[in-house]
């Protein structure tokens, strides 16, 4: 799996919006952007993925560059239960394959 | 909205004894997986299984451990003899076409 960079953490104020990076600069065109989240003491969480093309659900945004080497996640207005590890990873698409956790982001979100 | 589940949650154990971990995937779901997390350290993948065989697994899943689904709806991991450096929460997680992984809630197993 191709390698993604993410800063350690991040802070951010309640009801602001938060925008969390990503860079992959080695991405293949083949592999899709998936985005994870561990909030404390839980198992990892589905959050968004994406290809080329701009992403909403309900949960988050997924920005990714047209040149597709970096993306952003889009947290529109941050809860404290949105506090959480935050995972960028990429995986070829048409797979099942696993997903390989790096260390994340760890965004506070304080009052 | 159906999930995973896992049982036990938190698991303790002497050393050298076999543990099983146990996991209900999502019903309709056909790939399953475990992964691991040492406290404070990455999810790590330990073994992938589809269609009853095991499609990928990693380093760590060395012969002590084994996966098994051995009805409709039950997919275990067990460690046969366990050690000290077993100890971590342990994550089952399903999907159904691969695209999104579903994660139970982890069993911590603990190794004195």
């Amino acid at each position: 799996d191709a390698k993604t960079t993410q800063p350690n953490s991040m802070e951010s104020n309640e009801e602001e919006p938060v925008h969390l990076p990503c860079n992959h600069s080695t991405i293949s065109g083949t592999d899709y952007i998936h985005w994870y989240r561990q909030l404390p003491s839980q198992g990892p969480e589905y959050v968004i993925h994406g290809l080329t093309s701009n992403v909403n659900n309900r949960m988050a945004s997924l920005a990714i560059a047209e040149d597709r080497k970096s993306s952003t996640l889009i947290l529109h207005r941050a809860t404290l239960r949105d506090a959480a590890v935050y995972y960028c990873i990429l995986r070829e698409a048409g797979t099942a394959s696993k997903l390989t956790f790096g260390t994340g982001t760890r965004l506070q979100v304080t009052l | 909205e159906p999930e995973v589940t896992q049982t036990p949650s938190h698991q303790v154990t002497q050393m050298g004894q076999e543990v099983i971990l146990r996991c209900v995937p999502i019903s309709n779901h056909l790939y399953f997986y475990w992964y691991r997390q040492i406290l404070g350290q990455k999810v790590e993948f330990l073994v992938s299984f589809y269609n009853n065989e095991i499609s990928e697994k990693s380093e760590i899943f060395d012969d002590q451990f084994s996966v098994e689904r051995p009805d409709g709806s039950n997919f275990t991991l067990k460690i046969r003899s366990t050690k000290l450096e077993d100890s971590a929460m342990y994550f089952c997680a399903s999907t159904q076409m691969g695209y999104t992984q579903y994660f139970g809630p982890g069993t911590r197993l603990t190794v004195l």
